[in-house]
C-alpha cells in the first residue's frame, strides 16, 4: 500500500522569502507519479506541480520547483519570492500505477505568508 | 487539461434527508472519483466511478449510503443518503488521468 507522510501540520514564510514544504512517501513500485496541490480557503484544489518518477530532472513551475530524491522517497515542494496568494493548505499525492488510478493524499502542510 | 462543474456549491440540509451532488465535466474521461474532506482533514476516497460499471468503493463506505450514478463519459453523480450531522464535510469529484487529476470546486455540506 502507499503512504505519503507530511511532517509539518503548519509553516509560515515573510513575503519574497522562500519557504520548503517536506514530502516523503512509499510505494513498492518503480513507475508512479507524485503531485503537489493547493486548497485555498476557495476549497478548490489547484495542481501545482507533478513529478514523473523515471525522471531524474526535478520539476519545475515558475515559482515552485521540487526536490525528488528518488532513493531516499522524498518531495519537497520549494516557493521561492512567496506571495501573499500561496496561503494555502498543500497537500503532497502520489499515484503508483495499476487500473484503478487512485491518489493517496499526504495529511497536508497549512502555509501562512506573513506580510 | 479537464474542467468539472461540481454543484452545488453548498448546502444545509435537515438530517434524515439526501443530497445529491453533480459533476459535469468538459471533455470525455474514464474514470472520475469521489472524495470526503472532513474539516481540517485530508482527502479520502469515497468510491471510483467508471462509466458503465457500478462504483468501486473504498472501505468504510458502502453503495446505500453514497450510491453512485456515471450515465456516460463527461458527467456523475454522488448521492448522500439519509444524512447525519457526522456528513458534514466537504466533498469533491476528480478525474483522471491527465495531466493531473482535475478536481471540481467542492460542495460544502452542513447538516442540521
Amino acid at each position: 500500500a502507499q503512504t505519503v507522510t507530511q511532517s509539518q501540520p503548519e509553516m509560515s514564510v515573510q513575503e519574497a522569502e522562500t519557504v520548503t514544504l517536506s514530502c516523503t512517501y512509499d510505494t513498492s513500485e518503480s513507475d508512479y507519479y507524485l503531485f503537489w496541490y493547493k486548497q485555498p480557503p476557495s476549497r478548490q484544489m489547484i495542481l501545482v506541480i507533478r513529478q514523473e518518477a523515471y525522471k531524474q530532472q526535478n520539476a519545475t513551475e515558475n515559482r515552485f520547483s521540487v526536490n525528488f530524491q528518488k532513493a531516499a522517497k522524498s518531495f519537497s515542494l520549494k516557493i521561492s519570492d512567496s506571495q501573499l496568494g500561496d496561503a494555502a493548505m498543500y497537500f503532497c499525492a502520489s499515484y503508483s500505477g495499476g487500473s484503478n488510478y487512485k491518489l493517496t493524499f499526504g495529511k497536508g502542510t497549512l502555509l501562512t505568508v506573513n506580510p | 487539461s479537464a474542467v468539472i462543474s461540481q454543484k452545488p456549491s453548498r448546502d444545509i440540509c435537515q438530517r434524515g434527508t439526501s443530497l445529491t451532488i453533480q459533476c459535469q465535466v468538459d471533455s470525455q474521461v474514464t474514470m472520475m472519483f469521489w472524495y470526503r474532506q472532513q474539516p481540517g482533514q485530508s482527502l479520502t476516497l469515497i468510491a471510483t466511478a467508471n462509466q458503465g460499471s457500478e462504483a468501486t468503493y473504498e472501505s468504510g463506505f458502502v453503495i446505500d449510503k453514497f450510491p453512485i450514478s456515471r450515465p456516460n463519459l463527461t458527467f456523475s453523480t454522488l448521492t448522500v443518503s439519509n444524512m447525519s450531522p457526522e456528513d458534514s464535510s466537504i466533498y469533491l469529484c476528480s478525474a483522471s488521468p491527465s495531466y493531473g487529476y482535475t478536481f471540481g470546486s467542492g460542495t460544502r455540506l452542513t447538516v442540521v
